[in-house]
């Protein structure tokens, strides 16, 4: 069964950072694309960041990029966000998805998500 | 960046009739498209993919066709589980993966 599960979200202030793990398990992790989607409250889904199964390739929403960094340690199955620079509108439900496939598809497993909110 | 755009944003029907929910795409993204639902405090799941074809445990109630820039979803005959708020997304520049608004379904 493919589990994954998100944790380090919480309260932060303006200008702070914040890294935010996703767990998974009951895949070949290191086969998959995986990516960050976000959700504000009330609002709709954001896509963030994803990362090639091997780690070397990046991508960015423009409105993080430069102030996101996504990683992966695929000896521990688990995916990473580095969020620097916090600003009110990054307050949002992290999601950590995979896609269906290896290759273009949509996203068949979420994370139940985690609270991140940007407030002094 | 491709824009996906959804409507309408509100969609009120009434138990056991036919919800039609629309999306399009501000250039070609050829049939690589998903349709996901969200209810309140979940997580997305994902109902189609490759523009028409239904995810693993999905009710055959749950249709999408289109190509290119314009997409849709049809519930056939919508049950009391159906109502929630639907996201199409587009994975044409994937992994880039960009979404739309978002179309709530409710109960009329």
């Amino acid at each position: 069964e493919v589990q994954m599960l998100e944790s380090g979200g919480g309260l932060i202030q303006p200008g702070g950072s914040l890294r935010l793990s996703c767990a998974t398990s009951g895949f070949t992790f290191s086969s998959y694309a995986v990516s960050w989607v976000r959700q504000a409250p009330g609002k709709g889904l954001e896509w963030v960041s994803a990362i090639s199964g091997s780690g070397g390739s990046t991508y960015y929403a423009d409105s993080v990029k430069g102030r996101f960094t996504i990683s992966r340690d695929n000896s521990k199955n688990t995916l990473y966000l580095q969020m620097n620079s916090l600003r009110a509108e990054d307050t949002a439900v992290y999601y950590c998805a995979k896609g269906l496939w290896v290759g273009p598809t949509g996203f068949d497993y979420w994370g139940q998500g985690t609270l991140v909110t940007v407030s002094s | 960046e491709i824009v996906m755009t959804q409507s309408p944003a509100t969609l009120s029907v009434s138990p056991g009739e036919r919800a039609t929910l629309s999306c399009r795409a501000s250039q070609s993204v050829s049939s690589n498209l998903a349709w996901y639902q969200q209810k309140p405090g979940q997580a997305p799941r994902l109902l189609i993919y490759g523009a028409s074809t239904r995810a693993t445990g999905i009710p055959a109630r749950f249709s999408g066709s289109g190509s290119g820039t314009e997409f849709t979803l049809t519930i056939s005959s919508l049950q009391s589980e159906d109502f929630a708020v639907y996201f199409c997304q587009q994975y044409n520049d994937w992994p880039r993966g960009t979404f739309g608004q978002g179309t709530k379904l409710e109960i009329k």
